[in-house]
């Protein structure tokens, strides 16, 4: 079954500290890939998405994130993160024969920035 | 109203009582999603419907009862439920086309069964 792994549950970092969520897959064919943020009492927003194109996404808030299809990664990237960053990310991939728009979400990964 | 709506955002009921989760979405999608988010897990889907049909049911227990009249409305209709059903309910539409599918969520609907 196709599944998505986050290898990251609970990350702590500084303010200013660089960050690099991972996120892989488990499924040979075309992808979408997703990024989502639950900031603490808010819902699900996303952050970016790939579809096709350049490899590197670029989304709000200064995240980007790399799709490296021989790696079946899509791993979420920030060069200074801030305190306001706390928050939970999930990534999440639609398998791109996909006509039901079914989303496999990983397990998450909470983050906490400490001012 | 713009975005997903979801109604009640808290809710408490015991393991007898029948209750039933609203969502509604303003977007003009044409696909809507239940979740359920519980702490340390990944969302588990629960169903999907395209066009009002439902196309997936991901052996979610009949306790859970989805209902969507149109297009717009999504219901989760619960009873009997276990403690163990405790957790965040979220909606979610997209326009699902070509595979590609940016869903939108809702802010979620707060389970606890006692």
């Amino acid at each position: 079954a196709q599944s998505v792994s986050q290898h990251n549950h609970h990350v702590i970092l500084s303010e200013a500290a660089s960050l690099e969520l991972g996120c892989n897959y488990s499924y040979g064919g075309t992808v979408n890939l997703f990024w989502y943020v639950q900031y603490p009492g808010q819902h699900l927003q996303l952050l970016l998405k790939y579809f096709s194109g350049d490899p590197l996404v670029k989304g709000i808030k200064g995240f980007e994130a790399e799709f490296i299809k021989s790696k079946f990664s899509f791993n979420l990237r920030k060069p200074s993160v801030q305190w306001s960053d706390t928050a939970e990310y999930f990534c999440a991939v639609t398998l791109g024969s996909s006509n039901t728009g079914k989303l496999i979400f990983g397990q998450g990964t909470t983050l906490q920035v400490k001012p | 109203e713009t975005g997903v709506t979801q109604t009640p955002r808290h809710l408490v009921m015991g393991m007898t009582n029948k209750k039933s989760l609203k969502c509604e979405q303003h977007l003009g999608h044409n696909a809507m999603y239940w979740y359920k988010q519980s702490a340390k897990k990944p969302l588990e889907l629960m169903f999907v419907y395209n066009f009002k049909e439902q196309t997936e049911n991901n052996s979610v227990p009949s306790r859970f009862s989805p209902e969507c009249p149109n297009s717009s409305h999504l219901f989760l209709h619960l009873h009997t439920l276990q403690p163990e059903d405790s957790a965040l309910y979220l909606c979610a539409s997209s326009q699902v086309a070509s595979g590609h599918n940016e869903q939108f969520f809702g802010p979620g609907t707060r389970l606890t069964v006692l």
